[in-house]
């Protein structure tokens, strides 16, 4: 079973739409979780940190179901330039190991005028 | 702009060639990563290094070569490679004990080996 698992899409959405993407991981030990966002031929950049109360940046929201292991990110008016592949990300380690990170495959976006 | 930087940005080399990527990190950051980026695939950890000190090896070939001579800089050696070795490779740098261990990518060195 693979540690992280995503819909890859590709999801077409028009300017303006909400959009969500779902993911699930498969270590119930995991400990920190995020968002990254990857552009064409770019490296990944970190979109949000997800926390277990859940959190907001602007037009991003992010949930976390620790019982159902599962991930999700909202966007809100969505906008041309929010174009890109989204990475869910966890992290199983804890404490004082070196924290490792393991990354879904990616969901495609493209936002269409 | 990342603080990570990677050199070459794009390498184009034979199965006998010898080649080396480079790594540096202006972010005082204790911890190093290479991935291989390969399409359609997610990201895979190839090597990891704490404190200079390697702390992992994802069961990568013994084609790659990794080399950390400080905390700033990596380096991955490249011998002997096969085609499907092809992919994108990026570094990374964190800070260990920094709490979520947000890791910060290079733009990457584009690979084809022919």
């Amino acid at each position: 079973r693979k540690e992280v698992e995503q819909d890859p899409g590709p999801f077409n959405v028009p300017e303006g739409a909400t959009v969500a993407f779902n993911c699930t991981y498969s270590n119930s030990a995991s400990q920190s979780f995020f968002w990254y966002r990857q552009d064409c031929r770019k490296e990944p950049k970190l979109l949000m940190s997800v926390y277990s109360s859940g959190n907001e940046d602007g037009r991003f929201t992010a949930q976390l179901n620790r019982a159902s292991q599962y991930i999700s990110l909202l966007i809100r008016d969505s906008k041309l330039s929010d174009s890109a592949t989204y990475l869910c990300v966890v992290n199983h380690d804890r404490g004082s190991t070196l924290g490792r990170l393991y990354f879904g495959r990616g969901t495609q976006l493209t936002v269409w005028p | 702009e990342t603080g990570v930087t990677q050199t070459p940005r794009h390498l184009v080399m034979g199965m006998t060639n010898k080649k080396s990527l480079k790594c540096e990190q202006h972010l005082g950051h204790n911890a190093m990563y290479w991935y291989k980026q390969s399409a359609k695939k997610p990201l895979e950890l190839m090597f990891v290094y704490n404190f200079k000190e390697q702390t992992e090896n994802n069961s990568v070939p013994s084609r790659f070569s990794p080399e950390c001579p400080n905390s700033s800089h990596l380096f991955l050696h490249l011998h002997t490679l096969q085609p499907e070795d092809s992919a994108l490779y990026l570094c990374a740098s964190s800070q260990f004990g920094g709490g979520n261990n947000e890791q910060f990518f290079g733009p990457g060195t584009r690979l084809t080996v022919l």
